[in-house]
């Protein structure tokens, strides 16, 4: 299956401090998707990106998905944004969609 | 437009019994899906419905299954819990069909196998 590796696996920030996280994918993907797991454990869908570059408020993200990776940017972080993000990728499993997650970056953001 | 909800938040069992956990989807999505998740393993797919049938599964043993319904409700079962079945169990969905929709998770039940 399709390994997803996300970098760096934790990330301690200052508040207002710019961050990028990585994922790398082994193999060609349908769709990519970026989440946030608040402390709480609740998953939010920050981006739906299989190619491009997308910008929602302080986040945004770009996949370049011929070199298989995918990164999301962090600018003029709060402490709001602790958690842990995940990459999730969509690839093809005997014909169906087969979602699968990086491990994660932990994130903290101090004041 | 309410989001997924799932049943019950928190759950304690002991090893040996079963346990059927519930999701109900967002209107109008086709798709749910089910994932588990541990500090050990992360976030790991268990299976797919889609217009109640089971569309894809993972790894995991006979003894996880799930079903869906004709309203798109999905259950989870596990039978004959083991200490390590304890994990947050996440449900998805999606509009689905032939092209890619992005997920829509719930909350999660917190499962504690004691």
């Amino acid at each position: 299956g399709i390994q997803v590796e996300q970098s760096p696996p934790d990330l301690i920030l200052q508040e207002g401090a710019n961050s990028t996280l990585r994922c790398n994918f082994s193999d060609s993907v349908n769709n990519l998707q970026w989440f946030h797991q608040n402390p709480w454990g609740q998953l939010i869908n920050l981006f739906y990106i299989p190619s491009g570059t997308k910008q929602n408020g302080r986040l945004s993200a770009t996949t370049v998905a011929t070199e298989r990776y995918s990164l999301l940017y962090i600018s003029s972080s709060q402490t709001t944004d602790s958690g842990v993000y995940f990459c999730a990728v969509e690839g093809h499993s005997g014909g169906y969609q087969k979602v699968t997650f990086g491990i994660g970056t932990k994130l903290q953001v101090i004041p | 437009k309410a989001g997924v909800t799932q049943t019950p938040r928190y759950l304690i069992k002991t090893r040996g019994q079963q346990v059927t956990l519930s999701c109900s989807p967002i209107s109008g999505h086709r798709s749910v899906s089910w994932y588990q998740q541990t500090p050990g393993q992360g976030l790991q797919f268990l299976f797919e419905y889609f217009s109640e049938t089971q569309r894809n599964k993972g790894n995991f043993p006979g003894r996880f299954s799930g079903r869906q319904f004709s309203n798109s409700r999905s259950e989870m079962n596990v039978s004959t819990l083991e200490l390590g079945d304890s994990a947050l169990y996440l449900c998805a969905s999606s509009l689905a069909g032939d092209s890619y929709q992005p997920q829509h998770f719930g909350d999660g039940t917190r499962l504690s196998i004691l």
